[in-house]
C-alpha cells in the first residue's frame, strides 16, 4: 500500500544532541513537508521541498535542517540549536501541481522528548 | 500573511446528531483553497473536505459539508449523523492558489477537539 512512513515513532534525546527523524514516501509525490505540532498551537511548517535537491524554510526553521537527495526521502534533523525540541513531528507529501497541492498525505508522526 | 482562526478549542455532540465547527480566515487574496483535516487519536491526519474559493457551491462529502461564506471569510464544517469514529481533532487550513514560490504551504488553525457522546 502507498503511504508515508515516519520513524522512529518515539524518540528520547539528551540536551545537546542532534537527532534525525526519517520520512519516506512511496506515493511518487514531488512535494514533501515537515510540520511541528504542539498542544494548542496547531501545525506549524518547519521546512518543505517541492523537488529533489531543493527545499525552503517554513515558519519555524531555526534549529532544524533537512535534505532532499531522493524523491522518496525527506529526513529532518533537530539540532542542538533548537531551544524547545520536545514536540510531535509530522511529515507529509502532496501531489504536484497547484490543484491538488493542498491535499496533504501525512505520516503517523514522531514524538520527540528531550530529557 | 494569511491567518486561520478556530474559535472553539473543544466541542461535543451526541451520537447521531449534527455539529458545526467554525473557522474564519484572513486573506487579501481572491483565489485560494480551504480544507478541513481530521486527526483521530491514532494521530494520522487525513483530509476530510476541500473547497475552492472560486466555486460558490459548498463542498459535500457524505456526512460532511461546509458552509463557505467568502465575503465573511468563514468556512464552517458540518458533521451530520455524528458517529463515534468522528471523535478527533479537526483542523481548518488555508492555501493560496497562486502557483510557485511558497504557495505550496498550508496555514493551519489551532484545531477543535470534537468529542462524540454515545
Amino acid at each position: 500500500d502507498g503511504g508515508i512512513t515516519q520513524s522512529p515513532k518515539y524518540l528520547f534525546r539528551k540536551e545537546g544532541q542532534n537527532v534525525t527523524l526519517s520520512c519516506e514516501q512511496n506515493l511518487n509525490h514531488d512535494a514533501m513537508y515537515w510540520y511541528r505540532q504542539d498542544p494548542g498551537q496547531g501545525l506549524r511548517l518547519i521546512y518543505y521541498s517541492q523537488i529533489v535537491n531543493d527545499f525552503q524554510k517554513g515558519d519555524i526553521a531555526e534549529g532544524y535542517s533537512v535534505s532532499r537527495e531522493k524523491k522518496e526521502s525527506f529526513p529532518l534533523t533537530v539540532t542542538s540549536a533548537q531551544k524547545n525540541p520536545t514536540a510531535f513531528y509530522l511529515c507529509a507529501s502532496s501531489h504536484p501541481g497547484p490543484i491538488r497541492a493542498g491535499e496533504l498525505f501525512f505520516g503517523e508522526g514522531s514524538r520527540l522528548t528531550v530529557l | 500573511a494569511q491567518t486561520v482562526t478556530q474559535s472553539q478549542p473543544e466541542m461535543s455532540v451526541q451520537e447521531a446528531e449534527t455539529v458545526t465547527l467554525s473557522c474564519t480566515y484572513d486573506t487579501s487574496e481572491s483565489d485560494y483553497y480551504l480544507f478541513w483535516y481530521k486527526q483521530p487519536p491514532s494521530r494520522q491526519m487525513i483530509l476530510v473536505i476541500r473547497q475552492e474559493a472560486y466555486k460558490q457551491q459548498n463542498a459535500t462529502e457524505n456526512r460532511f459539508s461546509v458552509n463557505f461564506q467568502k465575503a465573511a471569510k468563514s468556512f464552517s464544517l458540518k458533521i451530520s449523523d455524528s458517529q463515534l469514529g468522528d471523535a478527533a481533532m479537526y483542523f481548518c487550513a488555508y492555501r493560496s492558489s497562486w502557483s510557485g514560490g511558497s504557495n505550496y504551504k498550508l496555514t493551519f488553525g489551532k484545531g477543535t477537539l470534537l468529542t462524540v457522546n454515545p
